[in-house]
């Protein structure tokens, strides 16, 4: 069964510096891989998956994400974090199977001015 | 911009009354999912449904719980005899095609309270 770990519950970093979520996966074959942000008392946003291809993707909002198959690992990145940019971030994988969406605990982003 | 539609946003019910939360999925979406989430923690999974039919449900998804697409438009989840840990966000998401290579697209969530 597939599984998603994001070590960190809580990532805090100053505006205008780079940040990165961690995400990590377990699957049988290839993963397809999703993040997703919540902001307070919404509902989940799509950000950015990888499914094939290039090992950098990028997404909304200037958020992109490196797809490590060695490392088994997701993680999400922007280079310049803005104070709007703190949300709830969810990492999620699909298995080539499976009709379901298996996401992660979340890692709660603050951005500080 | 087509949008995932949930209603009540916020429901407050007694332990064991019955509770129905509706959704409309965008439509021209053909997979339907409710997943739950306690306290702004992890996103569960509870079912999803394709071709009027369950594909997939979780061990949350017992028998106190059930989905209907009474329409073409709407999608309900109904939850028989509410008990307290049943106090959760649910999110309704659908889904454009078959394919894993699509992402869900999540409603703003009903949040019930049970009391």
């Amino acid at each position: 069964a597939q599984s998603v770990a994001q070590p960190e519950d809580q990532v805090n970093v100053a505006e205008g510096n780079p940040l990165t979520v961690k995400c990590t996966y377990s699957v049988s074959g290839n993963p397809y891989l999703f993040w997703y942000v919540q902001y307070p008392n919404r509902g989940l946003q799509f950000l950015l998956k990888y499914i094939t291809g290039d090992n950098l993707v990028k997404g909304s909002y200037g958020f992109e994400a490196e797809f490590n198959k060695s490392q088994t690992s997701f993680h999400l990145k922007k280079p310049s974090a803005l104070v709007s940019d703190s949300a709830l971030y969810f990492c999620a994988v699909r298995d080539r199977d499976g009709q379901n969406f298996v996401f992660g605990p979340g890692t709660r982003l603050s951005v500080l001015p | 911009e087509p949008e995932v539609t949930q209603t009540p946003s916020h429901q407050v019910t007694q332990m064991g009354q019955e509770v129905i939360l509706r959704c409309v999925p965008i439509s021209n979406h053909l997979y339907f999912y409710w997943y739950r989430q306690i306290l702004g923690q992890k996103v569960e999974f509870l079912v999803s449904f394709y071709n009027n039919e369950i594909s997939e449900k979780s061990e949350i998804f017992d028998d106190q719980f059930s989905v209907e697409r009474p329409d073409g438009s709407n999608f309900t989840l109904k939850i028989r005899s509410t008990k307290l840990e049943d106090s959760a966000m649910y999110f309704c998401a659908s889904k454009k095609t078959g394919g894993n290579t699509g992402e869900l697209f999540f409603g703003e969530g009903s949040r019930l309270t049970v009391l």
